[in-house]
């Protein structure tokens, strides 16, 4: 089966860093993928992770590692667009080859 | 070019009414996905096709019909639907083997409404 858990808010303030933790119990594993979605828009890709380790793409990182089934998504220099729901998706068995999303961190930046 | 689109953004229907979605893609993507997603929650997986061909049914009911007339073409005929269906439909497509080409990128919905 299938198991993905993320917190479901957070709080934080504008030009501050956030990390968002995601862990993960699946029946095979062919990469993890973060999503943003803004409040009733479609979700847009933000990164991809098969190996462990950290990748960087402007003021997003997302970290990996599949022994401890865990990830996070780092957010610099946080902006008030960014003020959305961030989700947590696996790509598990290779037979499947779909999405498992968690359920969504939903992210408040205030002033 | 990432752009998946759909028809129509928003729909109104009655319970015995029949209608279709539609979704198109043009980035030579060979599997697409249509996702079911309630508010506030994350969005679930319908169905999925690849290279044309049905691959991944979760078990949907019979008055959701998917149809995949060709490479960039997803329908989702619906018939005889309950209240309990309305929802954001969202379809998404990817390339069907591992890697960052099975990213999926998501068209941006219909909004969906049953009476």
């Amino acid at each position: 089966g299938q198991n993905i858990d993320q917190p479901t808010e957070m709080t934080a303030t504008e030009g501050a860093i956030v990390q968002i933790n995601c862990t993960y119990q699946t029946s095979g594993f062919n990469g993890l993928f973060w999503y943003q979605q803004h409040a009733g828009e479609a979700p847009t890709f933000l990164s991809y992770n098969v190996l462990d380790g950290l990748e960087e793409k402007g003021r997003f990182s997302s970290f990996l590692s599949r022994s401890k089934g865990y990830s996070y998504l780092l957010l610099k220099e946080l902006q008030m667009k960014d003020s959305a729901s961030y989700l947590c998706a696996v790509s598990g068995d290779t037979g499947r080859r779909a999405l498992t999303f968690g359920s969504g961190t939903r992210l408040q930046v205030q002033p | 070019d990432t752009e998946v689109t759909q028809t129509p953004k928003h729909l109104v229907m009655g319970m015995t009414n029949k209608k279709s979605l539609k979704c198109e893609q043009h980035m030579g993507h060979r599997a697409m996905y249509w996702y079911k997603q309630k508010a506030k929650k994350p969005p679930e997986l319908m169905f999925v096709y690849s290279y044309e061909k049905l691959s991944i049914n979760e078990s949907v009911p019979s008055r959701f019909s998917p149809e995949c007339p060709n490479s960039s073409l997803l329908n989702l005929h619906l018939h005889a639907l309950q209240p309990e269906d309305s929802a954001l439909y969202l379809c998404a497509s990817s390339h069907p083997r591992g890697g960052t080409q099975e990213t999926q990128y998501f068209g941006p919905g219909t909004r969906l409404l049953v009476l």
